[in-house]
């Protein structure tokens, strides 16, 4: 049972460049998030899903896209990487999505943008 | 809307001594409250949860979190600090009326326990 996977773990992007953020579970949780860390922000949501083919915007949205064809997988997609997006990324899941449900998170997914 | 706040940025204490993390929280109607801790380099990990009943709630590693809802507190404490405990610690909520609001998270405590 490997929990909530998250791949690559480091990465390094120049300004414009594109990529996916890969988040796997294999706990058939329902409900999957994304957060960015950031130092003295806390945890910010970008983007959840409550279900395969429902997906909604959280906090900060802006610059990256998500799909959820299946419920194993929940890719984070940045469209043209910006120095902003320099962060820790972390990948989340629960079984019980939204209420008393606590949350499964992955190992995060540390990204540079120059 | 929905919001945490922890106001301390960092607590020091000493190995053995008794150890308190602040939380406060803001909800409309009654809320869920978590408390997880983040080790370095690693994702956060469950440490407990209130959800209804007791307002004392024990969860992993000898942590607990008394529940007040009049000073809308969630602190988390543990009567013996250990060198190990040391990480960041993150208090989160979300109100039971919520709908498919996501929990909200504070900005997050770093402990540092001294030997």
């Amino acid at each position: 049972n490997a929990g909530v996977t998250q791949t690559p773990k480091f990465q390094v992007l120049k300004t414009g460049q594109s990529m996916t953020l890969q988040c796997a579970q294999d706990m058939n949780h329902e409900y999957m998030s994304w957060y960015r860390q950031d130092p003295g922000m806390g945890l910010r949501l970008i983007h959840y899903s409550v279900g395969a083919g429902i997906t909604d915007q959280g906090e900060v949205p802006n610059g990256y896209n998500v799909s959820r064809s299946t419920t194993e997988d929940f890719p984070l997609r940045l469209l043209s990487a910006a120095p902003s997006q320099t962060s820790v990324y972390f990948c989340a899941s629960s079984y019980r999505p939204l209420d008393t449900g606590e949350l499964f998170f992955g190992e995060g997914s540390r990204l540079t943008v120059l | 809307a929905q919001s945490v706040a922890q106001p301390e940025d960092q607590v020091n204490v000493a190995e053995g001594n008794p150890l308190t993390v602040k939380c406060t929280y803001s909800v409309s109607g009654n809320p869920y409250l978590f408390w997880y801790v983040q080790y370095p380099n690693r994702g956060l990990q469950f440490l407990l949860k209130y959800i209804t009943g007791d307002n004392l709630v024990k969860g992993s590693y000898g942590f607990e979190a008394e529940f007040n809802k009049s000073q809308t507190s969630f602190h988390l404490k543990k009567p013996s600090a250990l060198v190990s405990d040391s990480a960041l610690y993150f208090c989160a909520v979300r109100g039971w009326d919520s709908g498919n609001t996501p929990l909200v998270f504070g900005k997050g405590t770093r402990l540092s326990v001294i030997a």
